[in-house]
């Protein structure tokens, strides 16, 4: 069965400190991950999509990487804006049903 | 350019009514996905439509059921409702509904049912 595990489940961070969200998954056949970060009360906002083990992809502070049981969200030098929950998902080949993870929220205090 | 939109924001239901939730996608995007968030959980998938068809359907009763139109806006429907439902429903629209594809979601519709 396809899964998605998320890890932690919430994270206290100064602001400044820098850290890693990680996110292991299982699926037979990874067609895309895709990272999102949501806000409490609202929709899910679009942060990477990663297609292959090696791949990495930046914005901002943030940068996501992936291998072939797990992705990472690296956080450099978070500010209290970046508090929220991220949220990880994957989509196999076979089916178009995405899978999330229950996320992690993150919480920088200032 | 506008993004996913949803309708109503909020929604307050008692058990056995019935719901229907409204979805426009981004200009452009073929597909709408549907999903359900109950709290503290990830989104859960419910519906994938593509051109009018269904292409996914998640585990999810027969109670819900949804429909895509023309102009690919789409109504996702709930009927008996149960205290259960009571959740976060997210629209989430994408260019072609192929796997890999990006999708984009909307700010959801709270629904509550006492």
């Amino acid at each position: 069965e396809d899964q998605v595990t998320q890890s932690p489940e919430a994270l206290r961070l100064q602001e400044g400190e820098s850290s890693s969200l990680n996110c292991s998954y299982t699926v037979s056949g990874l067609r895309g991950l895709f990272w999102y970060r949501q806000d409490p009360g609202k929709g899910p906002e679009f942060l990477f999509t990663l297609y292959s083990a090696g791949e990495e992809k930046e914005k901002e502070r943030l940068k996501a990487t992936l291998t072939k049981k797990e992705s990472f969200l690296h956080i450099t030098a978070p500010k209290p804006e970046d508090s929220a929950t991220y949220l990880c998902a994957v989509q196999a080949y076979r089916d178009d049903k995405i899978i999330f993870g229950k996320g992690t929220r993150l919480h920088i205090l200032p | 350019d506008a993004g996913v939109t949803q309708s109503p924001t909020h929604l307050i239901k008692t058990r056995g009514q019935h719901v229907t939730l409204r979805c426009s996608p981004i200009s452009g995007h073929k597909s709408v996905s549907w999903y359900q968030q109950v709290l503290g959980q990830g989104p859960q998938f419910i519906f994938q439509y593509y051109e009018k068809e269904e292409r996914g359907r998640g585990n999810f009763p027969d109670r819900f059921s949804a429909r895509q139109f023309p102009n690919y806006s789409s109504e996702l429907n709930v009927n008996a409702l149960l205290l259960g439902d009571s959740a976060l429903y997210l629209c989430a629209s994408s260019l072609a509904g192929v796997a890999g594809d990006t999708q984009y979601f909307g700010p959801g519709t709270r629904l509550t049912v006492l």
